[in-house]
C-alpha cells in the first residue's frame, strides 16, 4: 500500500529565506511522487513530479524536490521564499493500479512573513 | 486549451437530500477522477472513470456514484446526504500513459455544505 506523511502542518518562513517542506513516503513498489500547491478557494496545481528519471526534480515557480530512496523522502525546497508562495502544499504518491489514484498527505500550510 | 471546470462552485443541501456535481475534463483527456477534501485534510480518492466505465474506487459507500459521458465530462452523485459529506469535491482529468506517472489536472472544486 502507498501512503505519504507530511511533517509539520504549518511552516513559517521569512521572505527570502529557504523553504523546506517535508514528505516521507511508504510504497511497496518504486513510487511515483507528486507535489501539488493549493491556493485559497482554488483547486490543486502540480508543482513537480518524480517518475524515476532523475532524483532531483525541478518544478514551477523555483521549487525543486529530491527523491532519496534510503530515507524514503521527497522533500520540497525553494532557495528564497516569496510572498506569493503562501499556500497549502500537498505531497502525493500514485498507487500505480489501473486507476493510478493519488494518495495525499494531510498538507503543510506555508506562511511567508514579510 | 481549456482546463478542468466544475459546477456549481458552491452548494448548500440538507441531510437526506441528493446532490449532483459536474465536471468537464481538460481538452484531450479521457479520464476523470473525483476526490473529496474535508476541511484541513488532503484529498481522498472517490472513484475514477475511463471511457465511460468506472475504473477504480476508493473507500466510499455506494451512495456515492458517478457517470462519464461520451464527451468525457462527468457527474458525481451523492444520495442520502450526511453532515460528514460537507467538503470540497475536486475533479481531476488525465490522459493515461500506461504507467502510474500520469499527471492529474484539477478543477477549482465544488464546495458542498450539508446542514
Amino acid at each position: 500500500a502507498q501512503s505519504v506523511t507530511q511533517l509539520g502542518s504549518h511552516v513559517s518562513v521569512s521572505e527570502g529565506a529557504l523553504v523546506l517542506l517535508r514528505c516521507n513516503y511508504s510504497s511497496s513498489v518504486p513510487p511515483y511522487l507528486f507535489w501539488y500547491v493549493q491556493y485559497p478557494n482554488q483547486g490543486l496545481q502540480l508543482l513537480l513530479k518524480y517518475t524515476s528519471a532523475a532524483t532531483l526534480v525541478k518544478g514551477i515557480n523555483g521549487f525543486e524536490a529530491e527523491f532519496k530512496k534510503s530515507e524514503t523522502s521527497f522533500h520540497l525546497t525553494k532557495p528564497s521564499a516569496h510572498m506569493s508562495d503562501a499556500a497549502e502544499y500537498f505531497c502525493a504518491v500514485s498507487d500505480q493500479t489501473g486507476a493510478n489514484n493519488l494518495f495525499f498527505g494531510t498538507g503543510t500550510r506555508l506562511t511567508v512573513i514579510p | 486549451e481549456t482546463g478542468v471546470t466544475q459546477s456549481p462552485t458552491h452548494l448548500i443541501k440538507t441531510r437526506g437530500q441528493q446532490v449532483t456535481l459536474r465536471c468537464s475534463s481538460q481538452s484531450g483527456h479521457n479520464t476523470v477522477s473525483w476526490y473529496q477534501q474535508a476541511l484541513g485534510q488532503g484529498p481522498q480518492f472517490i472513484f475514477q472513470y475511463y471511457r465511460e466505465e468506472e475504473n477504480g474506487r476508493g473507500n466510499f459507500p455506494p451512495r456515492f456514484s458517478g457517470l462519464q459521458f461520451p464527451n468525457y465530462s462527468s457527474e458525481l452523485n451523492v444520495n442520502a446526504l450526511e453532515l460528514d459529506d460537507s467538503a470540497l469535491y475536486l475533479c481531476a482529468s488525465s490522459q493515461p500513459s500506461g504507467s502510474g506517472s500520469d499527471t492529474q489536472y484539477f478543477g477549482p472544486g465544488t464546495r458542498l455544505t450539508v446542514l
